[in-house]
């Protein structure tokens, strides 16, 4: 199975600094990567993904993020963040099982906003 | 847009109950999940299951049971519930269809007490 690491657990921020949140994952052959946002309150909703193809994707919110397969990582970044961005963001891993796929998640990285 | 529904946010219990967490999706998804959130720890898989009628231990099975007799539905069972299960419990569904990048949709979420 899978492992993610989310290195760090709390990040605090000011308004319209940059972001990073790190993400690494264990090897395999072929991976799917996700980033998930928790607001409070809230369930999981999808940030972005890598299926295949360029190793940027990105969101419509500003936010980017990067497969880098040699150092299996796919860190998350915004390079001006607001207020609402405040939230729990989870990076993903698909594991396949047998023809589906599972998610494996992180620990979690909160994310504070201060003006 | 896909709806992940599960019948109560919050949830009172009293240690020894039998407890029943209900999850509906309306996307026809052959795959559904169960998590439980706590802090620190991301999201843990508890059970999953890729067709009716069929289930799979995920990677904390103890303590809990699931049934899948519907293709919409997947609930989960606490038989005996215990303080250390007083969590946030988080229903996903997926399609296993790869080209969708097996994004899995979450609902609101279960936030249980066990008292």
């Amino acid at each position: 199975a899978q492992s993610v690491t989310q290195l760090d657990s709390q990040v605090p921020v000011f308004e319209e600094a940059p972001v990073e949140l790190r993400c690494n994952y264990s090897s395999s052959v072929s991976v799917y990567l996700f980033w998930y946002v928790q607001y409070p309150n809230q369930g999981l909703q999808l940030l972005l993904k890598y299926l295949s193809g360029s190793t940027l994707v990105e969101s419509i919110n500003g936010f980017e993020a990067e497969f880098n397969k040699s150092q299996t990582s796919f860190h998350l970044r915004k390079p001006s963040v607001h207020i609402s961005d405040t939230a729990e963001y989870f990076c993903a891993v698909s594991d396949q099982w047998g023809n589906d796929y599972k998610l494996s998640f992180g620990a979690g990285t909160t994310v504070t906003v201060r003006a | 847009d896909v709806k992940v529904t599960q019948s109560s946010r919050y949830l009172v219990k009293r240690t020894g109950e039998k407890v029943f967490l209900e999850c509906v999706q309306d996307m026809d998804h052959e795959n559904m999940f169960w998590y439980r959130q706590d802090p620190g720890l991301g999201l843990r898989l508890i059970y999953f299951s890729y067709d009716v009628k069929m289930k799979e231990k995920g990677d904390i099975p103890e303590g809990y049971s699931v049934s899948r007799e519907k293709k919409e539905r997947f609930s989960l069972i606490l038989e005996s519930a215990s303080t250390n299960q007083t969590s946030m419990y988080l229903c996903a569904s997926s399609s296993p269809d790869a080209g969708e990048g097996t994004e899995a949709f979450f609902g609101q979420g279960t936030r249980l007490t066990v008292v």
